[in-house]
């Protein structure tokens, strides 16, 4: 257990469907993040939030919407996705949004678009 | 943005030292380098993080050269345990926040 949970653990959706992705962490960080990990690739950062205000999109197609309604709960909704967007999704956490900050990393969420 | 290159796999045996090394030639200033390990259905998990020169803890041993360009990674005396795949990062926060994630090395340890 690391302190940072998500749900659901698996989700399959359709192209025209939408859904939400959610992250608790129970770790008092202020800051977190959201992962896209597919196979054979490195993870790549997708949103960085820092109390709660947004400060890295890495160029992330709008049909991935990020939510961070507070510094403990992070969202990422869903809509329209492609068969490429199936991937593990994770969700991390660490005391600052600052580059030696360990991050903690939740079990992930499991994505297949169908 | 630094980027990170690593053996795609290694293999060992349980008891063994495990060296993985890192090759980030264009690392700034300003980067730390973090190494995280990740087993199966979970996400990764914190290792050790260095600057410079050598650091251990009760895990791992990393080692910095003076130049920083590459880092290794040790796992003393390895066990079936350790099998799992290893990620180098290298992160920058100036004005913007980005990080470099090698694509990971497998490790398998055979009995």
């Amino acid at each position: 257990e690391t302190g940072v949970t998500q749900t659901p653990r698996h989700l399959v959706m359709g192209m025209t469907n939408k859904k939400s992705l959610k992250c608790e962490q129970h770790l008092g960080h202020n800051a977190m993040y959201w992962y896209k990990q597919s196979a054979k690739k490195p993870l790549e950062l997708m949103f960085v939030y820092s109390l709660e205000e947004r400060v890295e999109n890495n160029s992330v197609p709008s049909r991935f919407s990020p939510e961070c309604p507070n510094s403990s709960h992070l969202f990422l909704h869903l809509h329209t996705l492609q068969p490429e967007d199936s991937a593990l999704y994770l969700c991390a956490s660490s005391q600052e949004a600052g580059y030696q900050d360990t991050q903690y990393f939740g079990p992930g969420t499991r994505l297949t678009v169908l | 943005l630094a980027k990170t290159t690593q053996p795609i796999s290694m293999d060992s045996y349980e008891g063994q030292e495990v060296n993985i090394t890192c090759s980030h030639n264009n690392i700034a200033t300003n980067d730390y380098i973090t190494w995280y390990q990740q087993f199966p259905s979970q996400g990764p998990r914190f290792i050790i993080q260095g600057y410079k020169t050598k650091v251990t803890n009760e895990v791992a041993s990393l080692f910095i050269p003076a130049d920083r360009k590459s880092s290794t990674l040790s796992l003393p005396r390895v066990s079936l345990s350790d099998t799992a795949v290893y990620y180098c990062l290298v992160a920058t926060v100036v004005n913007d926040y980005k990080l470099s994630f090698g694509a990971g090395t497998t490790v398998t340890v055979r009995a």
